[in-house]
């Protein structure tokens, strides 16, 4: 069975500060996709950063930058100069053949100022 | 392009009511799911769809039903509501793999 974990049910970071969110999976599969995607209050999913398993370079999309270790089964979120509007509830997922999203059951992240 | 569609955006129900939660996608993609999210489990699929005309079921698919007349059109039919339908419901839509799948902005469902 294919599974997310993330480990970290609620994180809080001073603004300006970087934060680390992890998330490890479990898959038999070698092709699979990655993403992390950001729930504010307003509830909307929205996409942040995603990765393809078979590239080694990680992906960065402006402040936000992924940790992929491949072999562990890791994929970890920093956010860089963390922002007020960065406050959300943080979900990793991955796809792999069959195109079936699978969660984690979340990251609550608290930006204080 | 407004991407995916949800209606409604509120609704209460009582018990043993039924109803159909709907959903509809302009970017002609493949992929269509329904998911349940709870506190403190995530997002939970209950049925998806790879095209017209083809469904499956997920993890958490008792109580509800789906078709798939149209690639645009993916409604999710709760048969006879229960308390522990209580939720908030999101449909998703994907051209597949890599591109991650777009998200309606949910229904909010209570169930009483």
């Amino acid at each position: 069975a294919q599974t997310v974990t993330q480990s970290q049910p609620e994180m809080s970071v001073q603004e300006a500060e970087t934060v680390t969110l992890s998330c490890t999976y479990d898959t038999s599969e070698n092709n699979y996709y990655l993403f992390w995607y950001k729930q504010p209050p307003s509830r909307q999913m929205i996409l942040v950063i995603r990765q393809e398993a078979y590239k080694q370079q990680n992906a960065t999309e402006n402040r936000f930058s992924v940790n992929f270790q491949k072999a562990a089964k890791s994929f970890s979120l920093k956010i860089s100069d963390s922002q007020l509007g960065d406050t959300a509830m943080y979900f990793c997922a991955f796809i792999q053949a069959g195109n079936q999203f699978y969660f984690g059951t979340g990251t609550s992240l608290t930006v204080i100022p | 392009n407004a991407g995916v569609t949800q209606t409604p955006k509120f609704q209460v129900l009582k018990t043993g009511q039924s109803m159909t939660l709907q959903c509809a996608q302009d970017m002609n993609h493949e992929y269509m799911s329904w998911y349940r999210q709870d506190p403190g489990m995530g997002l939970r699929l209950i049925h998806y769809s790879v095209g017209a005309g083809i469904t499956d079921q997920g993890e958490v698919p008792n109580g509800y039903n789906v078709s798939r007349s149209t690639t645009e059109d993916f409604p999710l039919r709760l048969l006879s509501a229960a308390p522990s339908q209580t939720s908030v419901y999101f449909c998703a839509s994907s051209q597949g793999g890599f591109y991650g799948y777009t998200f309606g902005s949910g229904t909010r469902l209570t169930v009483v």
